[in-house]
């Protein structure tokens, strides 16, 4: 596609259930970035992938989060055991090689979660 | 701890005037400067960045001015529109390890009226 692709678009989910989000990437990009967007809050780094690189997790909020890239294209972000201050938007963005390291990052629509 | 700060949280502006978002920031690793817009329902797009080499950066409506020494940047949207309506997010990427990785600020919500 054109952009980068984020499914599903919402996702209403119970206490104590797990979650996957999904990120198909500009084709091409070799970066991969998660943020959670929360309201009032900004946005939060979690994970950043780069090509074949081990990927740096640092801003995963806790173990109950997880992310795989596979093929080095689409990404997918999961969150064990929702708490409903995991409610947010998350957003997926990619990026040439060059791009990550000038900040001009593609973003996608983000995934809304709600936790109830 | 909240390493760029943005303000103001919210702006309303008339149609035609000025709008004005500041962002400061402390990490003196910080060496690039992008600004975000973000509609609605919609992912946040590259709007403009400035390098702390350069005092202004001017893109149609749109300036970055950047005073290093007081480690603060702002955006001017000259003639504001309505269609200028959204969130506005400053960012800062800081040099060396870990450079791909932009810090935000908390963003403004922009509201243009007619």
């Amino acid at each position: 596609g054109a952009g980068v692709s984020q499914s599903p678009s919402n996702k209403v989910t119970e206490k104590g259930k797990d979650v996957e989000l999904r990120c198909d990437p500009i084709s091409g990009h070799t970066a991969l970035y998660w943020y959670r967007q929360s309201l009032g809050q900004g946005l939060e780094f979690l994970i950043y992938f780069q090509g074949n690189s081990a990927p740096d997790k640092s801003g995963l909020p806790s173990d109950r989060f997880s992310a795989e890239r596979t093929g080095g294209s689409v990404s997918t972000l999961t969150i064990q055991r929702t708490q409903q201050e995991d409610s947010a938007v998350y957003l997926c963005a990619s990026s040439s090689r060059t791009g990550a390291y000038t900040g001009e990052l593609f973003f996608g629509e983000g995934s809304r979660l709600t936790v109830l | 701890q909240q390493q760029v700060k943005q303000s103001p949280q919210s702006l309303i502006v008339q149609k035609g005037g000025i709008s004005i978002i500041n962002c400061a920031y402390e990490n003196t690793a910080f060496d690039y400067f992008p600004w975000y817009q973000q509609f609605p329902g919609k992912g946040p797009a590259l709007l403009i960045a400035i390098r702390p080499d350069v005092s202004e950066k001017k893109e149609g409506r749109f300036t970055i001015s950047f005073n290093k020494s007081a480690k603060q940047f702002s955006l001017h949207i000259m003639d504001s529109q309505p269609g200028d309506s959204a969130t506005y997010f400053c960012a800062a990427r800081r040099s060396g390890a870990g450079s791909y990785q932009l810090t935000f600020g908390k963003g403004t919500k922009l509201s243009v009226i007619p």
